[in-house]
């Protein structure tokens, strides 16, 4: 079945430690995107990536950083200047953005980081 | 500024209940309204999408229309494996691509 697969599904860090997320998909979409789930709050975007080798900063993106070397990767590292990184992190693709479309999001099961 | 506003933030319903979940917005450039349902530590999955007023769409006991200015999200006789957290989002295009979620409504069916 074609998906989005995140892991690991629980993180546990330690205050200064760097840490990433993997995020891999089978559904052959150009692009992806991670965004960052809080109580209370509606998913906010930390990166997303249209095309290998090139991503863009959404709205969050301090304290993180993302690479797209494959077509089906998107790694998410949640560096120790990332204040207050706890938090549900999820996974998205979708089908290459054109301006004239809305392009629906298919997400992974999300992982969920604690800081110690 | 470009908001999405989703009430209540929590809903209780006795099963067999019909009630509405509201997504209201405020976006320059609407590309699409997009609603997902989210179930406890698992990603959203895509429901509906609504291009323009005055377009319904539905699945099985869930109806989404759409204004101008938002959305509903329309449960008839809703049952326990309808309780989840329903998410909307619009998407939006001024030069670049927006898309802008809600903090969701949680809904609780009691059988």
């Amino acid at each position: 079945d074609g998906g989005i697969t995140q892991s690991p599904k629980y993180l546990f860090r330690k205050e200064g430690q760097n840490v990433t997320l993997s995020c891999e998909q089978n559904l052959n979409h150009d692009a992806m995107y991670w965004y960052r789930q809080d109580p209370g709050q509606g998913l906010r975007l930390i990166y997303y990536s249209q095309i290998v080798n090139d991503f863009q900063k959404g709205d969050i993106a301090e304290g993180y950083s993302v690479s797209r070397e494959k077509k089906e990767s998107f790694p998410l590292t949640v560096t120790s200047a990332q204040k207050n990184p706890t938090a549900f992190y999820l996974c998205a693709s979708s089908i290459i953005m054109v301006p004239s479309g809305a392009n629906v999001l298919t997400f992974g099961a999300g992982s969920r980081l604690t800081v110690l | 500024e470009d908001q999405v506003t989703q009430s209540p933030e929590a809903l209780r319903l006795q099963e067999g209940e019909s009630s509405s979940l509201n997504c209201s917005y405020t976006v320059s450039g609407l590309r699409g309204l997009f609603w997902y349902r989210q179930d406890p530590g698992k990603g959203p999955e895509f429901l509906f999408t609504l291009y323009s007023a005055g377009e319904e769409k539905e699945k099985e006991r869930l109806k989404a229309t759409l204004t101008k200015k938002e959305s509903f999200l329309h449960i008839t006789a809703p049952k326990p494996e309808d309780s989840a957290t329903y998410l909307c989002a619009v998407q939006a295009y001024t030069g670049g691509f927006k898309t802008i979620f809600g903090a969701g409504t949680r809904l609780f069916v009691k059988a």
